[in-house]
């Protein structure tokens, strides 16, 4: 079974610090995982996916087989930064994707 | 990007009556869609997928017959709520992948609110 955890609802930073939003998966295959950003009044659109390795925004998430992690990370956070981001989960093959719980960044002047 | 289009973005609709929910990909052939369900303030729950041609595989749970999906052609898919009710009231979205760019990229349309009164 595909399970994507990420344990945050809420992050709250302030402008220039750094940001990570913590996603956790559960897959006994090799996982494809993204990171997917939906912005006030707009619809889901996909900020990275690990198998690109690159840098978004600003943004990195790298996987972590080991800890079964794909934490999104960035240095410094900026106000239009806020927003709801989701961590997303395909299985080896399969086509359906599955959704972390989704953490709302907040980041404050 | 590419453009997943879905209509209408908002309805209303009697205890009782069936709604029709249109997601089409507009510059790409979507040989995959899927629907999603979202409550208030919660994740998307994944409903079903659909690949053209074929019977939809829906999630654990999802009533496929209150829930039909149709997947006619390679640029639209359609979710037919039956009989609606009360707790049916949600907000539907739905995402497209095919080839070329959108192979391993979903992309989403900007989601349905269905409100059944």
């Amino acid at each position: 079974a595909q399970r994507v955890t990420q344990p945050e609802k809420l992050l709250s930073v302030f402008k220039g610090a750094p940001v990570e939003l913590k996603c956790n998966y559960s897959y006994s295959g090799s996982p494809e995982l993204f990171w997917y950003v939906q912005y006030s009044r707009q619809r889901l659109q996909l900020l990275l996916r690990h198998i690109s390795r690159e840098s978004i925004k600003g943004f990195t998430a790298d996987l972590n087989k080991g800890e079964t992690s794909f934490h999104l990370k960035k240095p410094f956070a900026q106000e239009e930064d806020s927003a709801m981001y989701y961590c997303a989960l395909s299985g080896q093959g399969a086509q359906k994707l599955v959704f972390g719980q989704g953490t709302r960044l907040t980041i404050n002047p | 990007g590419a453009v997943v289009s879905q209509h209408p973005s908002r309805v209303i609709c009697k205890s009782g009556t069936s709604v029709k929910i249109e997601c089409r990909s507009l510059d790409f052939q979507a040989t995959t869609m899927f629907w999603y369900r979202q409550f208030p303030k919660q994740s998307l729950m994944l409903m079903a997928t659909s690949n053209e041609g074929s019977k939809a595989t829906y999630e654990q749970g999802v009533e496929k017959d209150k829930f039909l999906i149709n997947h006619a052609s390679l640029t639209l898919s359609t979710l037919t709520v039956t009989s609606a009710h009360p707790e049916d009231s949600s907000f539907y979205i739905c995402s497209a992948r095919g080839g070329g760019q959108a192979e391993t990229e979903a992309f989403f349309g900007q989601g349905t609110r269905l409100t059944v009164v």
